[in-house]
């Protein structure tokens, strides 16, 4: 998965209920993201982590949290606050500078239905 | 923040022809300026970048032009084919990540 593993690849939730989306990097990259993708709508960010044990909210973060506790994972929970939960959510990191800026890795997605 | 529009959202072309997407961008603070590729059901891959300090680069059929005065940037695919067929994004970046456009929709036509 070219060196970022996002799981499950499907993932279906019940209305009121907490669920978690992994997200795991093996490229000693210090920044990671999340993304969530909607039709027409591109990429929205929700969180996004420059270093261990310090996030950031994005533009989309209500109902959503994270941790950060190890420099390879950065999880997302989705929480019951979250009105329309269902979407394409992509995790993504990079290596970061101070001066410069990098592409993104982008996981395979996790693809979240409510039912 | 960081606004990026990205135009148009749905393009047809016939195989062979050239393809262009363009983008704008706010803020002129913005240096960096990746361009990806999603097919469908995939996750998006980087196909090429540019940097402030470039106004041109080239990588085989795909190419961005940069131009700061007027914070707009565009990519272009010459010769396309049936597998350049995609949603492509570009995007800007702001103080700690990048924003992305809404995504064009390429459909070359063999």
């Amino acid at each position: 998965d070219g060196g970022i593993t996002q799981s499950p690849k499907y993932l279906f939730r019940k209305e009121g209920q907490n669920v978690t989306l992994s997200c795991e990097q093996n490229l000693n990259h210090d920044a990671m993201y999340w993304y969530r993708q909607d039709p027409g709508q591109g990429l929205r960010l929700i969180y996004y982590s420059q270093i261990v044990n310090d996030f950031q909210k994005g533009d989309i973060a209500e109902g959503y949290s994270v941790s950060r506790e190890k420099k390879e994972s950065f999880p997302l929970t989705v929480t019951s606050a979250q009105k329309n939960p269902t979407a394409f959510y992509l995790c993504a990191s990079s290596p970061r500078d101070r001066e410069l800026h990098y592409g993104y890795t982008f996981g395979s997605g996790t693809r979240l239905t409510v039912v | 923040g960081e606004n990026v529009e990205q135009h148009p959202s749905t393009l047809s072309v016939q195989e062979g022809d050239s393809a262009v997407i363009k983008c704008t961008y706010s803020d002129s603070a913005s240096n960096y300026f990746p361009w990806y590729k999603q097919e469908l059901g995939k996750r998006p891959q980087l196909i090429i970048d540019i940097r402030s300090n470039v106004g041109e680069k080239k990588d085989q059929r795909i190419a961005v032009t940069l131009n700061k005065t007027a914070k707009h940037f565009s990519l272009h695919i010459t010769e396309t084919q049936p597998e350049d067929s995609a949603v492509y994004f570009c995007a800007a970046t702001g103080a700690n990540n990048l924003f992305f456009g809404t995504g064009t929709r390429l459909t070359v036509i063999p």
